[in-house]
C-alpha cells in the first residue's frame, strides 16, 4: 500500500505486505531528515534518518528514500506486522536555527 | 538511547489557573530543548526552542508571554501554560538534544496531555 502523506492522511495494508508512507518537505535548504513512529498518545520514536547527501538508507526493515528534486521523502516497511500500527511523520532539519518541523502524518492500519 | 521524562503525563485543571510541566534529560546534558504541541490526530507544531541559561526563541504565533518557558539548567526545561482556557488543551511533547550526539540527535519525552475544563 501507499500513501500520498497530505492528501492520503491514512493507509491500510494487510500484515506482511509492504507500506510505503510518503512525504512532501517544504524547504530546499533542510539538509537532515528523521522518520518518527508515534504510538497513541506517546511521543514520537526515531526510526530511521537520513542526511541530504545520500538518497537512499536502509535500516531493519525499513528504507528512507530522498529525492531532493522533488522535494520528497518516502517511507518503506517491508513485511508489515501489526505492531507498524502507528502514525508516521517525517521531519525535516534546518540547519540555520536548528529546529525540526514535523509534516502532517499518516496513520498506518496493520490489518491482520 | 537517551531517555527524557516529562512530569506530569496527565494534568487536568480550572480555566484561569497556570500549569507547569517539566521536561527532563535523565542521563545526559541538553543543551537545547525544544517544547511541541500536538492536537488530536494532527502534526507535531513546534512551539518554542529553549537554550540553556539563555531566552527561548518563539514560533510565530505562540505566545511568549502565555507559554513561559525556563530552561535554568542542562537537564530541566520547565513550559508554564500560564491563565489557561479550554483551547489550550493539548498534547505537550518536549525533545531534547545534546549529550554525544551530533546536531541532529534529538529526543523525545512521552508527552503531557493538558485538559482545561
Amino acid at each position: 500500500g501507499e500513501s500520498v502523506g497530505l492528501h492520503l492522511p491514512t493507509l491500510s495494508v494487510q500484515e506482511g505486505d509492504n507500506s510505503i508512507i510518503n512525504c512532501a518537505y517544504s524547504n530546499s535548504a533542510s539538509d537532515y531528515f528523521i522518520w518518527y513512529k508515534q504510538e497513541s498518545g506517546k511521543g514520537p520514536q526515531f526510526i530511521i534518518d537520513i542526511r541530504s547527501n545520500m538518497d537512499k538508507r536502509q535500516g531493519q526493515r525499513v528504507t528512507v528514500l530522498l529525492n531532493k528534486t522533488v522535494k520528497h521523502l518516502s517511507l518503506q516497511i517491508a513485511a508489515t506486522q501489526p505492531g507498524d500500527s502507528a502514525v508516521y511523520f517525517c521531519a525535516e532539519n534546518r540547519r540555520a536555527g536548528n529546529q525540526f518541523y514535523f509534516g502532517t502524518g499518516t496513520s498506518l492500519t496493520v490489518i491482520p | 538511547g537517551a531517555v527524557v521524562s516529562q512530569h506530569p503525563s496527565r494534568v487536568i485543571c480550572k480555566s484561569g489557573t497556570s500549569v507547569k510541566i517539566e521536561c527532563r534529560s535523565l542521563d545526559f546534558q541538553a543543551t537545547t530543548m525544544f517544547w511541541y504541541r500536538q492536537f488530536p490526530k494532527k502534526s507535531l507544531m513546534l512551539m518554542a526552542t529553549s537554550n540553556e541559561g539563555s531566552k527561548a526563541t518563539y514560533e510565530q504565533g505562540v505566545e511568549k508571554d502565555k507559554f513561559l518557558i525556563n530552561h535554568a539548567s542542562l537537564t530541566l526545561s520547565t513550559l508554564t501554560v500560564t491563565s489557561a482556557h479550554p483551547e489550550d488543551s493539548s498534547f505537550y511533547i518536549c525533545s531534547a538534544r545534546g549529550g554525544a550526539g551530533g546536531r541532529e540527535t534529538q529526543y523525545f519525552g512521552p508527552g503531557t496531555r493538558l485538559l482545561v475544563l
